[in-house]
């Protein structure tokens, strides 16, 4: 597609649920990064993907998040046992270059999670 | 917190004024970009300045970049009431982190 797709837009899950968000960076991008922004906040760095693998997760906020890119191409967020304080905007972001490349990254429009 | 700071918070302004944003990053950086956000919207591009460059200008955007004290401003001149929106500065370097943000309001 033109540009980076989340799916779905909008969820709402229960506390104790889990979820799996799904992107589709653009065809052929190398990079493709997540973030969580809270109502309010900027972006905060979760993890990053060259290819199929993650090199970078330092910013999975526990153990209960895992991200994964088996082919390179699409990326699923898992959020497991979600909590209250997981309600957040998912933000997936692509490159066509690795990190630090010269050049801006496409974002989607995120995924809007609630956690009730 | 990972992100850098952003002032002011919040700006609001006349149509026709000229809008100053303020970054500060943490890190060395090999870029810094700035962002806009629509409300309920993911962000957008809007430029990028290299470590080596003091400044830069696209359109009625002007970056500046001071890396002696980790610093960046974007100015956007003769606003216009499509410029609201949150304005965020990423620092890419070793981290690809962004700052807290400003919003814009630009008055008719």
């Amino acid at each position: 597609g033109a540009g980076v797709s989340q799916s779905p837009r909008y969820k709402v899950a229960k506390r104790g649920q889990d979820v799996a968000l799904r992107c589709d960076p653009i065809s052929g991008h190398v990079s493709l990064f997540w973030y969580q922004q809270a109502l309010g906040q900027g972006p905060e760095f979760l993890t990053y993907f060259q290819n199929e693998a993650q090199l970078d997760k330092s910013g999975l906020p526990s153990d209960r998040f895992f991200a994964e890119r088996p082919e390179g191409s699409v990326s699923t967020l898992k959020i497991q046992r979600t909590q209250q304080e997981d309600s957040a905007v998912y933000l997936c972001a692509s490159s066509l270059g690795g990190w630090g490349q010269q050049g801006g990254y496409t974002f989607g429009s995120g995924t809007r999670l609630t956690v009730v | 917190s990972q992100q850098g700071e952003e002032d002011p918070q919040a700006l609001s302004i006349q149509e026709g004024e000229n809008a100053t944003m303020n970054c500060s990053y943490k890190t060395s950086i090999n870029n810094l970009q700035w962002y806009r956000q629509n409300s309920g919207r993911g962000l957008v591009h809007l430029i990028l300045i290299r470590s080596n460059e003091r400044e830069k200008h696209s359109g009625r955007l002007r970056v500046t970049l001071d890396t002696s004290k980790k610093s960046s401003s974007l100015l956007i001149t003769a606003s216009r009431a499509a410029d609201t929106a949150s304005y965020f500065c990423a620092s890419i370097g070793n981290q690809f982190y962004f700052g807290t943000g400003t919003s814009l309001t630009v008055i008719p």
